[in-house]
């Protein structure tokens, strides 16, 4: 089974613009979560989606949104950015029926400048 | 207070060596207990994943729970050069809430 895969793997964008992150799970996965990791407060969930829902979300701001798509499929997105943003952010599926592990992706490296 | 402590190291073995890699935590529902292992620029890698209490064994690599200390251990036997990477433990609650929550990372040097 091919393993989950995000694009792009990385980003440079300046403040005050807004991204798009995408993500698709292992095949047969219905849940995708979003973390994000920085060198200062490590890894850091998001929000976290099952069957096109949003199930719970992390201590992040309004300007970080995500959604899900029929297909598992899911984006992120943050607007208005600032430099505290730059961060690796990481998409990770789970198979769901009571199986709570998580399989990362390879991860989108955001740069704010 | 964190909710799961981890001591960032760095940790430098030799090869051949038996690694012991810890964590605690303070909140008692978390259920499922992960080990996961990063190198450098690339997406955490899971290696073990147990539920509740006790041991669990893959390869060279032995995962303890102990639910009662509030304590987790990955164990390397035969540690390789290759091992040298980021171990990051995890561990969510029950069904429900499955967010995953993060020791620091201890970073792992193995020495040929």
């Amino acid at each position: 089974k091919a393993g989950v895969t995000q694009t792009p793997r990385y980003l440079i964008k300046t403040r005050g613009q807004q991204v798009t992150l995408s993500c698709s799970p292992i095949s047969g996965h219905r849940s995708v979560s979003w973390y994000q990791q920085t060198p200062g407060q490590g890894l850091q969930f998001l929000f976290e989606y099952f069957s096109e829902t949003q199930r719970n979300k992390g201590n992040f701001p309004g300007r970080f949104s995500g959604r899900q798509f029929s297909n598992s499929r899911s984006e992120m997105n943050v607007s208005t950015l600032e430099l505290g943003d730059s961060a690796l952010y990481l998409c990770a599926s789970r198979p769901g029926q009571g199986r709570n592990e998580q399989y990362f992706g390879p991860g989108t490296r955001l740069t704010v400048t | 207070q964190k909710e799961v402590e981890q001591d960032p190291g760095p940790l430098s073995v030799p090869e051949g060596a038996i690694v012991s890699l810890n964590c605690t935590y303070s909140n008692s529902a978390f259920q499922y207990f992960m080990w996961y292992r990063q190198y450098s620029r690339k997406g955490p890698e899971l290696l073990m994943y147990t539920y509740s209490s006790g041991n669990k064994e893959d390869g060279r690599f032995t995962a303890q729970v102990d639910k009662s200390s509030k304590y987790i251990s990955l164990f390397i036997r035969d540690s390789q050069p290759s091992d040298s990477a980021t171990y990051l433990c995890a561990m969510s609650a029950a069904f429900g809430n499955e967010k995953l929550t993060f020791g620091t990372g201890t970073r792992l040097t193995i020495i040929p």
